[in-house]
């Protein structure tokens, strides 16, 4: 497909558990962000790839949170010893270069609904 | 500190009349400006942005914004609205300099037949 592409789209998991989530984001584009959602609220920013540079991590919210980026592509974004604070809608986005202030929109895929029990 | 405010958390407008959002911010130098939607259980979509140019620009689904450099202001508009619009909308901002979007908070829209 064209777009930014997530999985799963649902996760359901136990207290202290790990998880995984995946994004594909659009072929092409270099920046790739991660973003949290809490139901009906506004976007709070994880993580920032682009391109072969070191990624910003500055908006992880704890140690037990952690990604990467394999080949300039697909990224996966791992929450250790997941706490019931973790349940939220966790959003995959991708752009053209964004360095220096680039004008280029996010693309959005449709994100993970993760729910911790 | 740089911020994007968008003060009505809902809006509600009856189906054929014009709608407004509102949204102000207070970043350094030009920014450029984006709207998204968002629809239930779906990922946010682009809607428009200004980056130069003429104050009132036009994007997807008829809508459109306009850009007030006085007043820090990109309130999107659409002339007359639809039940399909009820959504959420945010709008963000982005430093020419930085490559972070700054996000409002979003405003649920909500379109009544």
């Amino acid at each position: 497909g064209a777009g930014v592409s997530q999985s799963p789209s649902n996760k359901v998991t136990e207290k202290g558990k790990d998880v995984e989530l995946r994004c594909d984001p659009i072929s092409g584009h270099t920046a790739l962000y991660w973003y949290r959602q809490s139901l009906g609220q506004g976007l709070e920013f994880l993580i920032y790839f682009q391109g072969n540079s070191a990624p910003d991590k500055s908006g992880l919210p704890s140690d037990r949170f952690s990604a990467e980026r394999t080949g300039g592509s697909v990224s996966t974004l791992t929450i250790q010893r997941t706490q019931q604070e973790d349940s939220a809608v966790y959003l995959c986005a991708s752009s053209t270069s964004a360095q220096y202030g680039g004008d280029q929109p996010q693309h959005f895929g449709d994100g993970t609904r993760l729910s911790i029990l | 500190a740089q911020s994007v405010a968008q003060p009505e958390d809902q809006v509600n407008v009856a189906e054929g009349n014009p709608l407004t959002v509102k949204c102000t911010y207070s970043v350094s130098g030009n920014p450029y400006l984006f709207w998204y939607v968002q629809y239930p259980n779906r990922g946010l979509q682009f809607l428009l942005k200004y980056i130069t140019g003429d104050n009132l620009v036009k994007g997807s689904y008829g809508f459109e914004a306009e850009f007030n450099k006085s007043q820090t202001s990109f309130h999107l508009k659409k002339p007359s609205a639809l039940v399909s619009d009820s959504a959420l909308y945010f709008c963000a901002v982005r430093d020419r300099s930085n490559y972070q979007l700054i996000w409002g908070a979003g405003t649920k829209l909500i379109i009544k037949p």
